[in-house]
């Protein structure tokens, strides 16, 4: 059984900070995706970045990075000097080679409010 | 432009009232699934579709219907919607040969 796990419900930071998302999966498969969506006030998702399992470069973005470490099943999130504007629920998703038709498995999302 | 479109957008209905949300794509994507989103769950798939005439449950799949008839539709249907219902819809493709996904706008739906 595939699970995520975003233990952060809720993180508030002012402007200019940093903040670090957490993402934590399972999953008995070697071969599995790992995805980043942001999900605005507006209510859709946007797709912020896809990883495979054997790729576990790190990335960067301008101002997203992420760390994707095998070894503590973790792919975590970071936002560097934070605006306003990232304000939104976050979601990590993680799919694998199995059934499910392509079946995404989400985490329960973080809302990250960033204020002046 | 390649998307996923919904329809509604939002939905207000009564209980027991037959609805339908319609799904289609325009990337000639085998792959096509239902999600619901709730407050403190997360996305959970409804129902997916690896073809025509090819559909299965997700993980939470009471309540539902689905069909395939072609390739870029995939309505999801609520033949006696109830309270529990209210919730926000996305429907999302993807390729045999892709990974990545592509999602609808979503439905807002209130079942009062």
């Amino acid at each position: 059984a595939q699970k995520v796990t975003q233990a952060q419900t809720e993180i508030s930071v002012v402007e200019k900070e940093d903040v670090t998302l957490d993402c934590v999966y399972e999953t008995r498969d070697t071969t599995y995706y790992l995805f980043w969506y942001k999900q605005p006030p507006s209510g859709e998702l946007v797709f912020l970045i896809r990883r495979n399992s054997f790729d576990e470069q790190n990335e960067i973005s301008g101002r997203y990075s992420w760390n994707f470490q095998k070894s503590t099943s973790s792919f975590n999130f970071t936002i560097t000097a934070s605006q306003v504007v990232d304000s939104a629920v976050y979601f990590c998703a993680l799919r694998s080679s199995g059934g499910g038709g392509n079946k995404l498995t989400f985490g329960t999302g973080t809302q990250l409010k960033v204020e002046l | 432009e390649a998307q996923v479109t919904q329809n509604p957008r939002y939905l207000i209905t009564v209980t027991g009232k037959k609805l339908t949300v319609t799904c289609s794509q325009n990337m000639n994507h085998e792959y096509m699934s239902w999600y619901r989103q709730d407050p403190g769950l997360g996305l959970r798939q409804i129902y997916y579709s690896m073809n025509v005439e090819v559909t299965d449950k997700g993980d939470v799949p009471e309540g539902y219907k689905v069909s395939r008839k072609e390739k870029r539709n995939f309505p999801l249907i609520l033949e006696s919607p109830s309270p529990n219902q209210t919730s926000l819809y996305f429907c999302a493709s993807s390729s045999r040969a892709d990974y990545g996904y592509t999602f609808g706008s979503g439905t807002r739906l209130t079942v009062v």
